[in-house]
């Protein structure tokens, strides 16, 4: 069973930084994507950013580019949003989730949140 | 970017009554590149649809999408009380930003 927890959330000052943690297990197959997902009740569900297992190359949505890096350690089967230069914007509920050879979402964890406030 | 406006905003019907939900894309999206997540509050999404109609592993046959190009559609053939829920369509298609629709709540 495939299994994503993050963790890594909390509350942090405009400016600071922050890492995401999502562990994986239960994968059978080397061949899929991770993504970052982040939600508020504002914006609703916003894409953030992908990374593939396979080949490490990685995807940012523009609200997040040059501030934000995901990686990924794939002998812990691990994955990391390393959230820097963090605005008040970024305040949401952080997913992380795996896709399906058809590239849609199949598996989500149940989220971190963050918040950015001084 | 792609923008999927979700319709109606809110959809309030009884149990055993059809639910249609519709997606439209701002441009043309392609059949194997749209899906449908259910969301109930404090759980994450769950995926019920992709490739516009394939159903997810364990999604009751009650559920269907259809759809092509611009207009996709969720449908919910005989409401059960645990299919009350916000729905969101999401589109992957080409290169990012993947966007989502803003959601349809389904209430009683």
């Amino acid at each position: 069973e495939v299994q994503l927890v993050e963790s890594g959330g909390g509350l942090v000052q405009p400016g600071r930084s922050l890492r995401l943690s999502c562990a994986a297990s239960g994968f059978t197959s080397d061949d899929f994507d991770i993504h970052w997902v982040r939600q508020t009740p504002q914006k609703g569900l916003e894409w953030v950013s992908r990374i593939s297992w396979k080949s490490g190359n990685v995807l940012y949505a523009d609200s997040v580019k040059g501030r934000f890096t995901i990686s990924r350690d794939n002998a812990k089967y691990s994955f990391y949003l390393q959230m820097d230069s963090l605005r008040v914007e970024d305040t949401a509920f952080y997913y992380c989730a795996k896709d399906g050879s058809d590239r849609a979402l199949h598996f989500w964890g149940q989220g971190t949140l963050v918040a950015v406030s001084s | 970017e792609i923008v999927l406006t979700q319709s109606p905003g809110t959809l309030s019907l009884s149990p055993g009554e059809r639910a249609t939900l519709s997606c439209r894309a701002s441009q043309s999206v392609s059949t194997i590149s749209l899906a449908w997540y259910q969301q109930k509050p404090g759980q994450a999404p769950r995926l019920l649809i992709s490739a516009s109609y394939t159903r997810a592993t364990g999604i009751p046959d009650r559920f269907s999408g259809s759809g092509s190009g611009t207009d996709f559609t969720l449908t919910i053939s005989r409401l059960e009380p645990e299919d009350f829920a916000v729905y969101y369509c999401h589109q992957y298609d080409r290169t990012p930003p993947y966007t989502f629709g803003r959601g349809t709540k389904l209430e009683i």
